[in-house]
C-alpha cells in the first residue's frame, strides 16, 4: 500500500482483557519499528524487527508485551492482561533501510 | 544514556512571526537527528534528517541546523496550517532506535 496501515484505529478493552494490534508496513520495506506514546509524549521504543527477526526488544515494558513478524511483513503487537497504564497510542513505522522511516497514524488503545 | 529534551513545551505565534524551536541532546555517538511533525491523531511525519555539526537543511518555512549539542528548527512567517507538534529524535551511530525528545506543540495564529 501507500502507507503504513494499522489497526483497529481506537480500541477499548477492559482491565485484563488481551488485544492485538496490527501494523501493515509498505510493501518491501525491511526494517519495522513499535513505538509506544502517552498523551503530551513523544514516542517511545518498544521493539524492531529486520524482516522477521526480532533484533531489538529491549523496549517492551514487561513479558505481557509480545511482537512478531513471522512472515517479514505484517506484524502484530498482543499485550496480555491489559492494564490501565497501557493506554497509550502505539505506533508502528517502517523503512527500506536507511532513514526513511514512515509511520502509520497508530492505535489508541484504552483500558478501562 | 542518550537523552532528549525540547523547548518550549508550547509556542503561540501569530502568523508572519518567525521563531525557533530548540532540542538538545546527549548521545554517544550520533548517527543521525531527525526532525519530525505530528498533527493531532496522526503518526510523525518525517522532515528532515541532519548528519554532522554544521549541517542545515531547509523545506518551505522550515529550516534545522545541527551543533554537536543541539539543533534548532527555525520558522519563518508561518501559516496557520505550520500548527502541529515537532519532535526531534536521535538515532545511535551502532543502533537503530529512535529516541525521542517530548516535542514542542506549536500554535500560529490567524
Amino acid at each position: 500500500g501507500a502507507g503504513v496501515s494499522q489497526s483497529p484505529r481506537y480500541k477499548v478493552a477492559k482491565r485484563g482483557q488481551d488485544v492485538a494490534l496490527r501494523c501493515d508496513p509498505i510493501s518491501g520495506h525491511v526494517s519495522l519499528f513499535w513505538y509506544q506514546q502517552a498523551l503530551g509524549q513523544g514516542p517511545e521504543f518498544l521493539t524492531y524487527f529486520q524482516n522477521e527477526a526480532q533484533l531489538d526488544k529491549s523496549g517492551l515494558p514487561s513479558d505481557r508485551f509480545f511482537a512478531e513478524r513471522p512472515e517479514g511483513s505484517v506484524s502484530t503487537l498482543k499485550i496480555q492482561r491489559t492494564q490501565q497504564e497501557d493506554s497509550a497510542v502505539y505506533l508502528c513505522a517502517s523503512s527500506v533501510g536507511g532513514d526513511g522511516y514512515t509511520f502509520g497514524s497508530g492505535t489508541r488503545l484504552t483500558v478501562v | 544514556e542518550d537523552q532528549v529534551t525540547q523547548s518550549p513545551e508550547a509556542l503561540r505565534l501569530q502568523e508572519g512571526e518567525s521563531s525557533s524551536l530548540n532540542c538538545s541532546y546527549t548521545v554517544s555517538g550520533l548517527r543521525g537527528l531527525f526532525w519530525y511533525r505530528q498533527d493531532p491523531g496522526k503518526g510523525p511525519e518525517f522532515l528532515f534528517t541532519l548528519y554532522s555539526a554544521g549541517e542545515e537543511k531547509e523545506k518551505e518555512r522550515l529550516k534545522a541546523t545541527l551543533t554537536k549539542k543541539e539543533s534548532f528548527l527555525h520558522i519563518t512567517a508561518p501559516k496557520p496550517e505550520d500548527s502541529a507538534t515537532y519532535l526531534c529524535a536521535v538515532q545511535e551511530e551502532y543502533g537503530q532506535n529512535f529516541v525521542f525528545g517530548p516535542g514542542t506543540r506549536l500554535s500560529v495564529l490567524p
